[in-house]
């Protein structure tokens, strides 16, 4: 079974640009997280999707970050206009349903914002 | 609310000796508790969980913790400790019903020694 993908897994920007990251979840998971991890910190939930429907993003940031799910499959995270303190690494899980208990992984996009 | 401590932000130990993550959580009602590792470079990898049945819980690579509400602690043992669990390992709290927003520990580097 493939895991959850993410793309790219390395990215590096000035202050002030945009930037996107991709995730595609693992096949048939409903639910899809994105969490940011900075350096030193543990995983913090930026927002969850359920299929294509926004379950909770009291934390994402929404003057510069945005993420969708049109399809209900892969995700598009956006950051714009970029700061040095997004500088993270991005995670993004994805979970069989709603109130499944166990989140799946991707191996993460780091940015770094100079 | 819910919270979760991770009591050491570095761990080193000798390669065939014990190994000891201290966890402690706050929580207002009975939550789920989880351990993960994640490999430099990789994602999160689930090594055990605690849903409200048996307090000793095993996971995989000889990992296992023990839910203790009186002490509100949740930490994770090996007997015998191996180069490849060098990693980074997260104590995460989760509640028991509804949407599973994981709280995340700041996380424990072990360090094993040849």
């Amino acid at each position: 079974e493939a895991g959850v993908a993410q793309s790219p897994r390395y990215k590096i920007i000035e202050k002030r640009q945009s930037v996107a990251f991709w995730c595609n979840p693992i096949s048939g998971h409903a639910t899809l997280y994105w969490y940011q991890q900075i350096l030193g910190q543990g995983p913090k939930l930026l927002i969850q999707f359920q299929n294509n429907g926004v379950v909770d993003d009291s934390q994402l940031p929404k003057d510069r970050f945005s993420a969708e799910r049109l399809k209900g499959v892969d995700s598009t995270l956006k950051i714009q206009p970029a700061k040095l303190e997004d500088s993270a690494v991005y995670l993004c899980a994805s979970s069989p349903s709603f109130d499944s208990q166990e989140l799946f992984f991707g191996e993460g996009s780091r940015l770094t914002v100079l | 609310a819910q919270s979760v401590t991770q009591l050491d932000s570095h761990v080193s130990v000798s390669e065939g000796t014990p190994v000891l993550l201290r966890c402690n959580y706050s929580s207002s009602y009975s939550p789920s508790l989880f351990w993960y590792v994640q490999h430099p470079n990789k994602g999160l990898q689930l090594l055990l969980k605690y849903t409200s049945a048996a307090t000793l819980v095993k996971g995989i690579n000889g990992f296992e913790a023990e839910f203790k509400k009186s002490e509100t602690s949740f930490h994770l043992t090996k007997p015998s400790a191996h180069m490849s669990d060098a990693a980074e390992y997260f104590c995460v709290v989760s509640p028991t019903s509804g949407t599973y927003k994981y709280i995340f520990g700041t996380g424990t580097r072990l360090k094993v020694l040849a």
